[in-house]
């Protein structure tokens, strides 16, 4: 089955801890992204990646980073520079950025910080 | 800037009623909208697009929604929906210069026996 997947479903971090979120894919997508989703706000755009290492800074990158040094994976790192990280992470893939090309979205991560 | 705007944000029905989801937009140029569905906890699925053509756009599950230039609106509409439609939906609009979607804040649809 293809299909993305994320993992841990769910994460509990203590404030001052910097905590990864994993997001595989096995559609042979080159775009991968990560929202943000918070309760009234809709989906933010983090961070976003074209190719294999390649990404781009999306709305609310301060506190975030990521890497792709494969095709299937682009996993997210909260940092302790990050605020407010309590929320819902989304990951999602492509074939590419143009419009036509569907949006596939991971399960999510809902991570808390105590 | 560009924007998406959902009128509601609950909208509750009664199972087998009629529902329209209100979107609306703002874009200086050619515009690509989407609207996507999600269950509790779980990710978004694509219920339809419009990227060009007919600006009467049919999607799964039965939902359609119809893109009006002069209105900048992209509505959602079932003509019947079923206690399974019990969801959040959101509608998105593609940004081709900055290469991402931009979503609104979401309707929770809520229906009821």
């Amino acid at each position: 089955d293809g299909g993305i997947t994320q993992s841990p479903k769910y994460l509990f971090r203590k404030e001052g801890q910097n905590v990864t979120l994993s997001c595989e894919q096995n559609l042979n997508h080159d775009a991968m992204y990560w929202y943000r989703q918070d309760p009234g706000q809709g989906l933010r755009l983090i961070y976003y990646s074209q190719i294999v290492n390649d990404f781009q800074k999306g709305d609310i990158a301060e506190g975030y980073s990521v890497s792709r040094e494969k095709k299937e994976s682009f996993p997210l790192t909260v940092t302790s520079a990050q605020k407010n990280p309590t929320a819902f992470y989304l990951c999602a893939s492509s074939m590419g950025l143009a419009a036509y090309n569907e949006q596939f979205f991971g399960p999510g991560t809902r991570l808390t910080v105590l | 800037a560009q924007s998406v705007t959902q009128l509601d944000s609950q909208v509750p029905v009664f199972e087998e009623a009629p529902v329209e989801l209100r979107c609306n937009y703002s874009s200086s140029v050619s515009v690509y909208l989407f609207w996507y569905v999600q269950y509790p906890n779980q990710g978004l699925q694509l219920l339809l697009k419009y990227l060009s053509g007919s600006t009467l756009v049919k999607g799964i599950n039965g939902f359609e929604a119809e893109f009006n230039k002069s209105q900048t609106s992209f509505h959602l509409r079932k003509p019947s929906v079923h206690i399974s439609d019990t969801a959040e939906y959101f509608c998105a609009l593609y940004s081709g210069g900055y290469n991402k979607l931009i979503f609104g804040a979401g309707t929770r649809l809520a229906v009821h026996p």
